[in-house]
């Protein structure tokens, strides 16, 4: 069973919507829940987030944390084409030896028609 | 400041083949990792350090040996590659503060095809 799971898998939308990407996650030992953006190449940072109902904006995208809910949401307004990649949504955990690595979701492939 | 790099970009084993994939980071991070990204599947790590001459197994580590003489650097090797292993792989590193990692930092990734 996948721990950490993305809703949609894919999404195509017009250049100007707004868009919702979402993300569950298991509990068992949480330290933080992270955003990636993968165009061709390596993953690049978004947020991290380890408090709940704080939002964290960078731009027109933003995110949120619910940690009672154990879901977060990556918001994307006025979407341009530069914004047309696969998102991920990572869980960090530990074990108490320090770090042990993020689990990733499948990835959300968004594409911005223009 | 390159961050993270990796060598080599590209390569084409055959079965049985070995090989050793270098990863290197310039920014004194403690942490260094391994993942692999095959179509469906998302990232997975394979193993992961905490610390120069440290090393752990991840969620995917069979087939796989780490090393990490120096900080900067982590090397992956394949001792007798194998079709499954063709994939592409990225290497990845972080800080810590106090107890807290901050992000992970990607390098561009590694194309690995076993014939």
């Amino acid at each position: 069973e996948d721990k950490v799971v993305q809703s949609p898998l894919s999404l195509v939308v017009h250049e100007g919507d707004t868009v919702t990407l979402n993300c569950s996650y298991e509990v068992t030992n949480f330290r933080s829940l992270l955003w990636y953006k993968q165009e061709k190449k390596a993953p690049t940072f978004l947020f991290m987030l380890t408090s709940s109902g704080i939002e964290k904006k960078s731009g027109r995208l933003s995110s949120i944390l619910d940690k009672k809910e154990l879901f977060s949401i990556l918001n994307i307004t006025a979407t341009q084409t530069g914004d047309s990649a696969v998102y991920l949504c990572a869980e960090e955990s530990y074990s108490g030896g320090g770090a042990d690595g993020l689990t990733f979701g499948k990835g959300t492939h968004l594409i911005i028609q223009p | 400041n390159a961050g993270v790099t990796q060598t080599p970009k590209f390569r084409v084993l055959k079965t049985g083949q070995s090989m050793t994939l270098l990863c290197a980071q310039d920014m004194n991070h403690e942490y260094m990792y391994w993942y692999r990204q095959d179509p469906g599947m998302g990232l997975r790590l394979i193993h992961y350090s905490v610390g120069e001459g440290t090393t752990a197994k991840g969620e995917v580590p069979d087939g796989y040996n780490v090393s990490r003489l120096k900080k900067q650097n982590f090397l992956l090797g394949l001792e007798s590659a194998a079709p499954s292993q063709t994939s592409v792989y990225f290497c990845a590193s972080s800080a810590t503060r106090g107890r807290k990692n901050t992000e992970q930092y990607f390098g561009p990734g590694t194309r690995l095809t076993v014939t």
